[in-house]
């Protein structure tokens, strides 16, 4: 149990085009998914804070009109990445957090890379 | 605020020798604690956890125990497969029941 898959797995797109990436958790509900960013043999930063059916929380320095975050299920976050650049290349990593736990279950990450 | 020090790689290690990956919290109140593991090209899968002081952590030979007195959770196992090869992430419940992460520590089993 508790599996979160995202889609894609890779992307790649040219620059000032925008890319939709989703999370789903397939087995639970989760009312709160978090996203980060993983640049090369760094750890994960916290990107934001998505809520069901709310605003997303966003972190100190995330630009939120650039990362769009929709949260309209309790099984599905999606993370826009508007007007892309190259500088936007990343791993973004989605987690869904399970209750009554509020353990972490992470997607297996999507590659972005800006042409 | 909340944070998490683990020692920097990379660890080479040939098969079968023993592991030890250090991680420090900061002390505010008593968090859970986590270690992570991700293999190339994928997402973090959750390899332990301890939730309070003493309780000690285990999954696939590894085992991490919670230090308070240290405020230390470091990473051990006995005897490394080449599969181990790996990047670990030491982790703590933070406000909000956000997760802080270390750095990472890049693991490479050499056969």
């Amino acid at each position: 149990g508790a599996v979160v898959s995202q889609h894609p797995s890779r992307v790649i797109c040219k620059s000032g085009t925008s890319v939709k990436i989703e999370c789903r958790s397939l087995d639970f509900q989760a009312t709160t998914m978090f996203w980060y960013r993983q640049f090369p043999k760094q750890s994960l930063m916290l990107m934001a804070t998505s809520n069901e059916g709310s605003k997303a929380t966003y972190e100190q320095g995330v630009e939120k009109d650039k990362f769009l975050i929709n949260h309209a299920s309790l099984t599905l976050s999606t993370l826009t990445v508007t007007s892309a650049h190259p500088e936007d290349s990343s791993f973004y990593i989605c987690s869904a957090r399970q209750e009554p736990t509020y353990e972490q279950y992470f997607g297996p990450g999507t590659r972005l890379t800006v042409t | 605020g909340d944070s998490v020090t683990q020692m920097e790689g990379p660890v080479t290690l040939s098969e079968e020798a023993f592991l030890t990956i250090n991680c420090t919290y900061t002390a505010t109140g008593y968090p859970s604690l986590f270690w992570y593991v991700q293999y190339p090209g994928e997402g973090l899968q959750l390899l332990l956890k301890a939730t309070k002081a003493d309780d000690k952590g285990s999954n696939k030979g590894f085992e991490a125990t919670y230090r308070k007195e240290t405020t230390s959770f470091h990473l051990e196992k006995g005897s490394v497969q080449v599969s181990d090869s790996a990047v670990y992430f030491c982790a703590r419940k933070a406000a909000g029941n956000k997760l802080t992460f270390g750095g990472g520590t890049r693991v490479l089993v050499k056969p």
